[in-house]
């Protein structure tokens, strides 16, 4: 049974860093990966989506890393902002390939 | 832009009463799915559903139902609403083409009394 894991849970940095988010999973044998935001109260919104043959996907000032054969993905913010407070949810597509696992995300505040 | 949209934001509902959730997309989309979120536990699949009259047991289906009766509309049902149900409930769609890529909805958050 596929496990995501998303180290660390909260995650506080002063504007302008660059940050790392991590994810991990166990059963390399995925379809795609998808990263979302997800602020408080709300519902997910999709961030990138990255494909099993592919090692990076980027939008603005995102980029997600995909290592396969290791089951890890980053997600690069450079010059993080208040506005990326939120909690980051990575989920990986297995071998049904339109159903998703999650991690239980990275909770991020960028303080000014 | 896609769009899917639940029917409330907010529920409030007591212990025995039949509960629905509804979802519409907009976008044509296939596949459609209801997932809960709970501190600590993250998101997990209720069920899904990918086609018309098509359903699907996800990882926590004990305790629900739902109905897929047009392709735009997914309805998740509780039977007998209980106070373990309390939860945020998701609902999200996705097509066969853009990579299955999957689209949420705002959100119902449903407290059970």
């Amino acid at each position: 049974k596929q496990e995501v894991t998303q180290i660390p849970a909260a995650l506080s940095v002063p504007e302008g860093e660059n940050l790392v988010l991590n994810c991990s999973f166990t059963d390399s044998a995925i379809y795609n990966l998808q990263w979302f935001r997800q602020d408080p109260g709300k519902g997910l919104t999709s961030l990138l989506l990255i494909q099993s043959s592919q090692r990076e996907q980027t939008s603005g000032r995102l980029n997600a890393s995909l290592d396969k054969s290791s089951g890890r993905s980053t997600l690069y913010i450079a010059a993080s902002q208040p506005g990326d407070s939120a909690t980051y949810l990575c989920a990986v597509r297995g071998g049904t390939a339109s159903k998703l696992t999650f991690g239980t995300g990275t909770r991020l505040q960028v303080t000014l | 832009d896609v769009k899917v949209t639940q029917s409330s934001r907010y529920l409030v509902k007591r212990t025995g009463e039949k509960v629905f959730l509804e979802c519409v997309q907009d976008m044509d989309h296939e596949n459609m799915f209801w997932y809960r979120q709970d501190p600590g536990l993250g998101l997990r699949l209720i069920y899904f559903s990918y086609d018309v009259k098509m359903k699907e047991k996800g990882d926590i289906p004990e305790g629900y139902s739902v109905s897929r009766e047009k392709k735009e509309r997914f309805s998740l049902i509780l039977e007998s609403a209980s106070t373990n149900q309390t939860s945020m409930y998701l609902c999200a769609s996705s097509g066969w083409t853009q990579s299955y890529e999957q689209y949420f909805g705002p959100g119902t958050r449903l407290t059970v009394t």
